[in-house]
């Protein structure tokens, strides 16, 4: 079946823009995460879905980044007044629990510009 | 808190030949997973291996094998026959049990030579 997909795949904005990236998950995958991967570095947790249960934002870097979740299916990562320093990729993930942790299956990521 | 460590940014290996990628990790936890993921320039992390900690047998996909030392929280990746597809950064990665939130390293740049 389909992988997870992101939206849009390249983004470039000014600075103090807001600014709105998309992830579809698998179909029935219940468990979906954001990571940002800046240059050079490995990936880092942003924030962690799980079915109708509350969202674990323990890894968003300020309050001007947030998340959403609709239906239990698409998620929206919104980044507003954006800095130079929110310039990243923007992986998203999602799993289906199966009673142990799971592999999380990735997307293509949004490579965000801030300008 | 979990740590993982990479200690090679860059490595290269000849095609056909076989190259081994190390991994450190560290966790308070008895009961935690291992994976190795491969980034193409694409972008996308793909899925290498998966260990679980309670194995004692290290984990097998194709070429792609782990060395897997729990007393010394260690988690090496080879590669054998390599072959120029498998060039991408390869990322270590570890997720205690219940816990979802995958800690990663910082990857190693993985080049194959013709």
């Amino acid at each position: 079946g389909a992988g997870v997909s992101q939206s849009p795949s390249n983004k470039v904005t000014e600075k103090g823009k807001d600014v709105e990236l998309r992830c579809d998950p698998i179909s029935g995958h219940t468990a979906l995460y954001w990571y940002r991967q800046s240059l050079g570095q490995g990936l880092e947790f942003l924030i962690y879905f799980q079915g109708n249960s509350a969202p674990d934002k323990s890894g968003l870097p300020s309050d001007r980044f947030s998340a959403e979740r609709t239906g239990g299916s698409v998620s929206t990562l919104t980044i507003q007044r954006t800095q130079q320093e929110d310039s990243a990729v923007y992986l998203c993930a999602s799993s289906y629990p199966s009673g142990s942790t799971d592999t999380q299956y990735f997307g293509p990521g949004t490579r965000l510009t801030v300008l | 808190a979990q740590t993982v460590t990479q200690s090679q940014p860059e490595m290269s290996v000849q095609e056909a030949e076989t190259v081994t990628l190390s991994c450190t990790y560290d966790t308070s936890e008895s009961d935690y997973y291992l994976f190795w993921y491969k980034q193409p320039p694409s972008r996308q992390m793909i899925l290498v291996i998966r260990q679980e900690a309670y194995k004692q047998q290290n984990a097998t996909e194709n070429r792609f094998s782990v060395n897997f030392q729990k007393a010394a929280k260690s988690f090496s990746l080879k590669i054998s026959d390599s072959q120029l597809g498998d060039a991408a950064m390869y990322f270590c990665a570890s997720v205690n049990f219940g816990n979802e939130k995958l800690t990663f390293g910082t990857g190693t740049r993985l080049t194959i030579i013709p």
